[in-house]
């Protein structure tokens, strides 16, 4: 079985300051993380995935990731907040084994920049 | 450009009613998904489908059915038997069954209760 609990539904950050937005995970074997953003009215897009390589992610628009298994934390930073990062974000976990490849969604964390 | 295309975005359905939403793929990707997001639920897995004719029921199946008759194609019906089927309906895909490819999604059906 497996889970993600991503802390806080709402964060709001400054133009320019730290974004980090928190995801924890359960899993009974090895994991595979996945970070997503969603924009209103649109499907997901990923930004990022840890694949059991290097536990530092780098993904796209500036945002990465560090995967520390003694915490089963998968937590998303970006250095500077834009106003374009605004939008949802999903944290995901799947197992890494075979012939389970369904993916278990966080309940999604709303991210707003304060100009 | 290759991509996951779901029709329509906005759907209406009337009590007793039966809507069926289309998801068409030119990924070629072997496997195919259908999710419902509610708000502050995140996505929840209603069918997905690994290879051609055949599927399974994912966390919330009940009320739904699909069909996987061709590779590209996955559409979702929703029966009059789904008691609360106002939501934001995605569909995604991924290029293999086994791999650790993440999936990539449409931009989504908003079905509302008419």
């Amino acid at each position: 079985a497996q889970s993600v609990t991503q802390l806080g539904s709402h964060v709001s950050v400054s133009e320019g300051a730290l974004v980090l937005l928190r995801c924890n995970y359960s899993s009974s074997v090895p994991p595979y993380l996945f970070w997503y953003v969603q924009y209103p009215n649109q499907g997901l897009q990923l930004l990022l995935k840890y694949t059991s390589a290097a536990t530092l992610v780098k993904g796209i628009n500036g945002f990465e990731a560090e995967f520390k298994k003694s915490e089963t934390s998968f937590h998303l930073t970006k250095p500077s907040a834009h106003m374009s990062d605004a939008a949802e974000y999903f944290c995901a976990v799947r197992p890494s084994n075979f012939g389970n490849e369904k993916l278990t969604f966080g309940t999604g964390t709303r991210l707003t920049i304060i100009p | 450009d290759g991509g996951i295309t779901q029709s329509p975005k906005y759907l209406f359905r009337k009590e007793g009613q039966n809507v069926t939403l289309s998801c068409e793929q030119n990924l070629n990707h072997d496997a195919m998904y259908w999710y419902r997001q509610d708000p502050g639920q995140g996505l929840r897995l209603i069918y997905y489908s690994q290879i051609v004719n055949d599927f399974q029921k994912g966390d919330i199946a009940e009320g739904y059915s699909v069909s996987r008759e061709k590779k590209e194609s996955f559409p979702l019906t929703v029966t009059s038997a789904q008691k609360n089927p106002t939501a934001f309906y995605l569909c995604a895909s991924s290029p293999d069954r086994v791999g650790v490819s993440p999936q990539h999604f449409g931009d989504g059906t908003r079905l509302s209760i008419l």
